[in-house]
């Protein structure tokens, strides 16, 4: 599979701040990318989904930037609150108009401290 | 709003056993899909069924085997497990071409 990789396995930001999450793909072809939230023991989470013919989507609290010259794809979170505590991963579709088949990267640990 | 669910949440087999796995779409979903997950590793995909055929392969080891019944539900067949099958097993469905909706996934432990 392709690799989806980010940048840092680990983010503590206090409560009410900012949060970004980094993600970097490797392949210039992906086309469909979504961010994913998982809590211990449970599924992944539908977080915000872009697609390559845009480099900004917002969603509540939430905006995803695409940028498709570094290959490179990033998740903010506005006023970060503890309930955002989670894994958070990228995931990336090499050609949403044939298939759909999602690879994750390594996922980034964020702790928000009350 | 109905969500995709597994069954069962928790599975204890012993090595060389045979275990099965049930995933059940949200409603009108016509793509289903496993991921296998270790501990502290990203989701790896294993395989995916669009309208009751197989439409993607991945990482999925040939003792697993998974088909998708005419009701859209899917099962996960793994055969002569081993203790390295141990991890969460999640289904995912989705309509068409579209964001996926993880179930909350099975914990299948190999001892």
């Amino acid at each position: 599979g392709e690799s989806v990789g980010l940048h840092l396995p680990t983010l503590s930001v206090q409560e009410g701040d900012n949060s970004i999450i980094n993600c970097a793909y490797s392949n210039s072809a992906s086309d469909y990318f979504i961010w994913y939230k998982q809590e211990s023991g449970k599924g992944p989470q539908f977080i915000i989904d872009i697609r390559s013919n845009m480099d900004k989507r917002q969603g509540q609290r939430v905006t995803v930037l695409l940028n498709k010259t570094v290959k490179h794809l990033s998740l903010q979170i506005a006023a970060t609150q503890p309930g955002d505590s989670a894994v958070y991963f990228c995931a990336e579709n090499l050609d949403s108009y044939t298939g759909n088949q999602f690879y994750f990267g390594t996922g980034t640990s964020l702790t928000v401290i009350p | 709003a109905a969500g995709v669910i597994q069954s069962p949440r928790h599975l204890i087999k012993e090595k060389r056993e045979t275990a099965t796995l049930k995933c059940y779409p949200i409603p009108r979903h016509d793509t289903v899909y496993w991921y296998q997950q270790g501990p502290g590793q990203d989701p790896q995909f294993l395989i995916s069924f669009y309208e009751k055929m197989q439409s993607d392969k991945g990482s999925i080891p040939d003792r697993f085997s998974a088909q998708q019944f005419s009701d859209y539900h899917s099962e996960l067949n793994m055969s002569s497990l081993e203790l390295g099958d141990s991890a969460l097993y999640f289904c995912a469905s989705s309509e068409g071409v579209g964001k996926l909706f993880f179930g909350s996934g099975t914990q299948l432990s190999v001892l």
